[in-house]
């Protein structure tokens, strides 16, 4: 079945601190993975997809099909980084996503 | 342009009774899901509009939950007989053709 997977429900650090936010998924096809984030009092967007291969707002993501994960990485952390992300799997074209649970991301001053 | 906007932002209601929760997608957007997200969840997918047809129902949990989408343009998704654990943040989204999907702010349903 398929499934993602984010073990962490929190993760808080300090500002310029270096991020990653894990992401494992399970899909037996050809997977598209993204990655939305909800800030405070908004509405869940889109950050990045894979396929893109962009770094949005400092961010980046490298989907790695041996270990099936999707990590989020940002090497220095700012406190407007704070918010919910979310580890999302498109399938069949990408027209039904399978979200993670959620990450609470915490970066102190 | 106006984003995606869903009607109303807050339903309270009671057990058994029926509603209705509306999205507006955005002008020309083809595409339309509906997704349901519990406390402490992720989003779960409820079903996918390409047009006027549903494309893919499989997600809606039972045959109290019915959505349609007869212009092509608004979507309404109706519940009958709510149960408790029907509440829910209900959210919409509207995309190009499926392409990068596009979220409203979500119905918060509370079933008492």
């Amino acid at each position: 079945a398929q499934r993602v997977t984010q073990p962490e429900k929190l993760l808080s650090v300090f500002k310029g601190a270096p991020v990653e936010l894990k992401c494992n998924y399970s899909y037996s096809g050809s997977p598209e993975l993204f990655w939305y984030v909800q800030y405070s009092r908004q509405r869940l967007q889109l950050l990045l997809r894979h396929i893109s291969r962009e770094s949005i707002k400092g961010f980046t993501a490298d989907l790695n099909k041996g270990e099936t994960s999707f990590h989020l990485k940002k090497p220095f952390a700012q406190e407007e980084d704070s918010a919910m992300y979310y580890c999302a799997l498109g399938m069949d074209s990408s027209y039904k996503l399978i979200f993670g649970s959620g990450t609470r991301l915490l970066v102190r001053p | 342009g106006a984003g995606v906007s869903q009607t109303p932002s807050n339903k309270v209601t009671e057990k058994g009774k029926y509603v209705e929760l509306r999205c507006d997608p955005i002008s020309g957007h083809t595409a339309l899901y509906w997704y349901r997200q519990s406390l402490g969840q992720g989003p779960e997918f409820l079903i996918y509009f390409q047009g006027t047809g549903a494309a893919d129902d499989s997600g809606l949990p039972n045959d109290r939950f019915f959505a349609v989408r007869p212009e092509g343009s608004v979507s309404t998704l109706k519940i009958q007989r709510t149960e408790r654990g029907d509440s829910a943040v209900y959210l919409c989204a509207s995309s190009l053709n499926g392409d990068e999907q596009f979220f409203g702010p979500g119905t918060r349903l509370t079933v008492l």
